[in-house]
């Protein structure tokens, strides 16, 4: 079975600590990116990466950072610097080796719901 | 940054009915159009990619409008199992790998 995962489901977190959120992709895509959605808001993107041992800062990238030492994965690690981490963050990939226009979907795992107590 | 914005909702129809999303984007350059749709708590799953002739899948209909910067969804004999949010999607940049625009995504509720 093909797909994204994300773990865990859930994360507590006390404040000051490090957490780092686990992104696996067996789809053979090359580009992965991670979003934060809280409620009644649209995703932000945090990071993303277009190839392995590279990756940009999106939108929020303040208080997080990442990782892309293999293909497959892509983790997420929310720092003591960030403000406000409580949050619902999704990983996506996208990128079919010659895929042409239809290139950039992303598809998405099923989430970590990380709560800072 | 580029916006793509929807109208939030809720909408709220019963079932049978034909419901219209509208969505409007600020980038003219952007290339790749998407509809999501996303049920309370879960992840968001690719429903349509919106071409410029317009597609069809079944019961929805999605439509793009590059003149005015505007995207639409149409779906039509709602079922209750529509109940959900659906995100009008932009890529950023004119590339076919820019990065994607979300709107904050609009509310159906579909009754019986």
């Amino acid at each position: 079975d093909g797909g994204i995962t994300q773990s865990p489901k859930y994360l507590f977190r006390k404040e000051g600590q490090n957490v780092t959120l686990s992104c696996e992709q067996n789809l053979n895509h090359d580009a992965m990116y991670w979003y934060r959605q809280d409620p009644g808001q649209g995703l932000r993107l945090i990071y993303y990466s277009q190839i392995v041992n590279d990756f940009q800062k999106g939108d929020i990238a303040e208080g997080y950072s990442v990782s892309r030492e293999k293909k497959e994965s892509f983790p997420l690690t929310v720092t003591s610097a960030q403000k406000n981490p409580t949050a619902f963050y999704l990983c996506a990939s996208s990128g079919i080796p010659g895929g042409g226009a239809i290139y950039n979907e992303q598809f998405f795992g099923p989430g970590t719901r990380l709560t800072v107590l | 940054r580029k916006e793509v914005e929807q109208d939030p909702g809720p909408f709220n129809v019963p079932e049978g009915a034909t419901v219209a999303f509208n969505c409007t984007y600020s980038n003219s350059a952007s290339q790749s159009f998407f509809w999501y749709r996303q049920d309370c708590r879960k992840e968001p799953k690719l429903l349509m990619s919106v071409y410029s002739s317009g597609n069809e899948d079944g019961r929805f209909t999605a439509q793009l409008n590059r003149a005015s910067q505007y995207i639409s969804l149409l779906i039509r004999d709602s079922k209750l199992s529509d109940s959900a949010t659906y995100l009008c999607v932009v890529n950023e940049d004119g590339g076919s790998q820019g990065n994607l625009i979300f709107g904050k995504g609009t509310k159906l509720s579909v009754k019986p």
